[in-house]
């Protein structure tokens, strides 16, 4: 079974400061990663995602991650963060690749970018 | 990428009562889930909605509690049965197309149960 820890559960920043939200799994097989945001009040949207290929995975709004096997880790990367993403950050796990099956969530990390 | 759309976006119902939640999909997509986020936690998944036969239930959701409906590829609905506060959260349908190997999410049902 997989299972994903998010260890930071809040994450104060300045705006344009860089940013760095951690992400560990653990895994018995290969995996597929992904990052969602969740903005206040809202449903999750898809940030990026892993599944083969380059490590650095870049998405929107200039985050990025990068996978690393031999650390089972996918933190979550920003060198200057915006008011405005401000909000619920989850990462998730699904094994792969066989079909798509169930995500595993993470507990969550609440980035707070303040002026 | 599929779009994904939820009604309602939010109710408060009283304890004892029912809530059907409808996901409808703007393609056709090979897999759909419901969700469950209690306030302040992670998602937790509640069951995969199979089309045209029973929807598959992780464990400590039964279909007594939450049946599930899924008549076509792009249409799905959850209902909440009995409700007691405790089942206040938000409700969160997904799905993913054929080919992809990516959940997208719908906005979400915020249930607030008194």
């Amino acid at each position: 079974a997989q299972s994903v820890t998010q260890l930071d559960s809040q994450v104060p920043v300045f705006e344009e400061a860089p940013v760095e939200l951690r992400c560990n799994y653990s895994s018995s097989v290969s995996v597929y990663l992904f990052w969602y945001v969740q903005y206040p009040n809202q449903g999750l949207q898809l940030l990026l995602k892993y599944l083969s290929g380059s490590t650095l995975v870049k998405g929107i709004n200039g985050f990025e991650a990068e996978f690393n096997k031999s650390q089972t880790s996918f933190h979550l990367r920003k060198p200057s963060v915006h008011i405005s993403d401000t909000a619920e950050y989850f990462c998730a796990v699904s094994p792969s690749p066989a079909g798509f099956q169930k995500l595993v969530f993470g507990t969550g990390t609440r980035l707070l970018v303040s002026p | 990428s599929a779009v994904i759309s939820q009604k309602p976006s939010r109710d408060i119902c009283q304890r004892g009562t029912s809530l059907t939640i409808q996901c409808q999909v703007d393609s056709q997509v090979t897999m759909m889930f419901w969700y469950r986020q209690q306030p302040g936690q992670s998602l937790t998944l509640i069951a995969t909605a199979n089309q045209g036969s029973e929807a598959t239930y992780e464990s400590g959701f039964v279909i007594d509690k939450f049946p599930i409906s899924r008549p076509n590829l792009t249409f799905s609905t959850l209902t909440v049965s009995n409700m007691s506060p405790e089942d206040s959260s938000i409700y969160l349908c997904s799905a993913t197309g054929a080919g992809t190997d990516t959940q997208y999410f719908g906005p979400g049902t915020r249930l607030t149960v008194l």
